[in-house]
């Protein structure tokens, strides 16, 4: 079966650094999604890995290791506009994105 | 509105009923999507489509209906609505490779009593 894991909840400081992993198992791969998530509103895309490494996008970054089958999104500095779940998708063979039940990001001041 | 809009925004059915969730996309993007989330799930996908009037299931269509006979409407009917559907449904698109990114409605939230 295909299945995406990641934790259910993180807590971390505000101003510190912070990463969520996501490990999966799809048939097949064509791409890796990071997508931010506020409560009671929709998941908004941030990131997109579909080779091995690294991408940087101002305070975050995405990492994928495809041999591992591997991600991690790293959140620098952090502020209290983080708090919200971070969804982890792998698109499969049949272009179809399949979802992890997110990671519950705490900031605390 | 530019954008993707979803409606209603919430909504109480009773069993049995027959519901529409509507879905619009001033984009013109080719691929529409519908998703439910619920507590402790990821998101899970329900209908896809192509195009208009291309259609696909997936990973969780029984019970649902779509439709697509214009490129900006993707509307999702419950047949006969059971308590299992309650749940937050949004709905998505993306621009024509399905490697683009999903832009996200901003979800109906459907309880069925």
């Amino acid at each position: 079966g295909q299945n995406i894991d990641q934790p259910t909840e993180m807590t971390a400081t505000e101003g510190a650094i912070v990463q969520i992993n996501c490990t999966y198992q799809t048939s097949g791969f064509n791409g890796l999604f990071w997508y931010q998530q506020h409560a009671g509103e929709a998941p908004t895309f941030l990131s997109y890995n579909v080779l091995d490494g690294l991408e940087e996008k101002g305070r975050f970054s995405s990492f994928l290791s495809r041999s591992k089958g591997y991600s991690y999104l790293l959140l620098k500095e952090l502020q209290m506009k983080d708090s919200a779940s971070y969804l982890c998708a792998v698109m499969d063979s049949n272009y179809q994105l399949i979802w992890g039940a997110g990671t519950k990001l705490i900031i605390k001041p | 509105d530019a954008g993707i809009t979803q409606s209603p925004r919430y909504k109480i059915t009773e069993t049995g009923r027959q519901v529409t969730l509507m879905c619009h996309q001033t984009w013109s993007h080719s691929y529409m999507f519908w998703y439910r989330q619920d507590l402790g799930h990821g998101l899970r996908l329900i209908y896809y489509s192509a195009a208009a009037d291309i259609t696909d299931k997936g990973e969780v269509p029984d019970g649902y209906v779509v439709s697509r006979s214009k490129t900006e409407n993707f509307p999702l009917t419950l047949e006969s609505a059971t308590r299992s559907q309650t749940s937050v449904y949004f709905c998505a698109s993306s621009e024509g490779n399905p490697s683009d990114e999903q832009y996200f409605g901003p979800g109906t939230r459907l309880t069925v009593t």
